[in-house]
């Protein structure tokens, strides 16, 4: 079955660190990958994408993540932690067999960043 | 901030009651989509409307139905509701069109509704 896994609930980042958040997934073929983020009482924003090409993608607010095939991987990564990256970030998977439609993407459980000063 | 949005904000009903909620998609997306999101869990996938019809349905019973409108603002009904029911509900927006697999959706802040 189609998933997507972010085996942590709570990363601790001290401000001005490297920061990653995992994310793996169990999708059979070529996914689409993709990472949001949630800050409280507001719904999810789009960070970034993976379709093809390229396997480091660039995304908004200095985010970037590594698609890694071998290992079924899509880490989240930005250079130099703010404080005001705290927030909720969630991986997606879609598998483009279901369909040509956006639809049933399949969202992880969630990470929550927490960048302290 | 998106394009999208939502009403009402929260929502408070009691069990067996019935609810409708609405979504405004941005400008120039012609597909909405909508999302159950329990606490301290990601978005579940409902369905999606695209071209006025459903055009793909997660694991939601039928009490769960929607409809999209010209406009392709959108509607989420849920009859006879459970405890369970109580999330956030998110839409999200999309440009498809026989080939949008791959672009973004655009969120709206949500409703909560809660169920006594």
């Amino acid at each position: 079955a189609q998933s997507v896994a972010q085996p942590e609930d709570q990363v601790n980042v001290a401000e001005g660190n490297p920061l990653t958040v995992k994310c793996t997934y169990s999708v059979s073929g070529n996914p689409y990958l993709f990472w949001y983020v949630q800050y409280p009482n507001r719904g999810l924003q789009f960070l970034l994408k993976y379709i093809t090409g390229d396997n480091l993608v660039k995304g908004s607010y200095g985010f970037e993540a590594e698609f890694n095939k071998s290992q079924t991987s899509f880490h989240l990564k930005k250079p130099s932690a703010l404080v005001s990256d705290s927030a909720l970030y969630f991986c997606a998977v879609r598998d483009p067999r279901w369909g040509s439609s956006a639809s049933k993407i399949i969202f992880g459980s969630g990470t929550r960043l927490s960048i302290r000063p | 901030e998106t394009g999208v949005t939502q009403s009402p904000t929260h929502l408070i009903k009691t069990r067996g009651q019935q609810v409708t909620l609405r979504c405004s998609s941005q400008s120039g997306h012609n597909t909405v989509s909508w999302y159950q999101q329990a606490l301290g869990q990601g978005p579940q996938f409902i369905f999606q409307y695209y071209r006025e019809e459903e055009n793909g349905r997660g694991n939601f019973p039928p009490r769960f139905s929607g409809l999209q409108f010209p406009n392709y603002s959108s509607e989420l009904n849920v009859n006879a509701l459970e405890l369970d029911d109580s999330a956030l509900y998110l839409c999200a927006s999309s440009r498809s069109g026989g080939t949008g697999g791959n672009n973004e959706q655009f969120f709206g802040p949500g409703t909560r509704l809660t169920v006594l």
